[in-house]
């Protein structure tokens, strides 16, 4: 149990393009997920708390208007990342808690985005 | 504001040899820590958590990390590694009653034979 899915898995796109990136809980409905970046060979960092049917929190730094999330079910949350550039290309990771835990993530597989 | 670091970037050793990979955090409050481990081009997977009671966690894949208060430390460990261990390690904390985790920089812990 406690399964979190992405999709895609991978994906290249042009520069300027916007690229949705879905986080789905199989198994339990999650009213918080949570969204990472990782750049090559470094940490996760935080992006923002999706929050089930109210806006997401985003992070110190992290630009609202370009990184659009929908949290408009218990178990799916999408990232958008709108006019896409380069600098954008990253392993983009969701995560959500069951609700039987205090805390401890599930995290998805994660999502590879290639902006040419 | 919590923090996690990582003292190692990379960890080189020998198959069957014991590591230990070491984890350090900043916190005010109680704190929640984990150790997931990320093999290539993948998500994280939980390894062993903390959240009360003995001090010592025991995790999957024969790991497992002991928490110190006094020298906010959580350490992990495993007496005898396999190639397959060859991976990236993260630490992470919550701080209690919050989900968000702060990660730290990571170890790449490579196996030789």
């Amino acid at each position: 149990g406690a399964v979190v899915s992405q999709h895609p898995s991978r994906v290249i796109c042009k520069s300027g393009t916007s690229v949705k990136i879905e986080c789905r809980s199989l198994d339990f409905q999650a009213t918080t997920m949570f969204w990472y970046r990782q750049f090559p060979k470094q940490s996760l960092m935080l992006m923002a708390t999706s929050n089930e049917g109210s806006k997401a929190t985003y992070e110190q730094g992290v630009e609202k208007d370009k990184f659009l999330i929908n949290h408009a079910s218990l178990t799916l949350s999408t990232l958008t990342v709108t006019s896409a550039h380069p600098e954008d290309s990253s392993f983009y990771i969701c995560s959500a808690t069951p609700p039987t835990r205090v805390t401890g993530e599930e995290f998805g597989p994660g999502t590879r985005l290639l902006v040419l | 504001a919590q923090s996690v670091t990582q003292l190692d970037s990379q960890v080189p050793v020998f198959e069957e040899a014991p590591v230990e990979l070491r984890c350090n955090y900043s916190s005010s409050v109680s704190v929640y820590l984990f150790w997931y481990v990320q093999y290539p081009n993948q998500g994280l997977q939980l390894l062993l958590k903390y959240l009360s009671g003995s001090t010592l966690v025991k995790g999957i894949n024969g790991f497992e990390a002991e928490f110190n208060k006094s020298q906010t430390s959580f350490h992990l460990r495993k007496p005898s590694v396999h190639i397959s261990d060859t991976a990236e390690y993260f630490c992470a904390v919550s701080e209690g009653g919050a989900q968000k985790l702060v990660f730290g920089q990571g170890t790449r812990l490579t196996i030789n034979p």
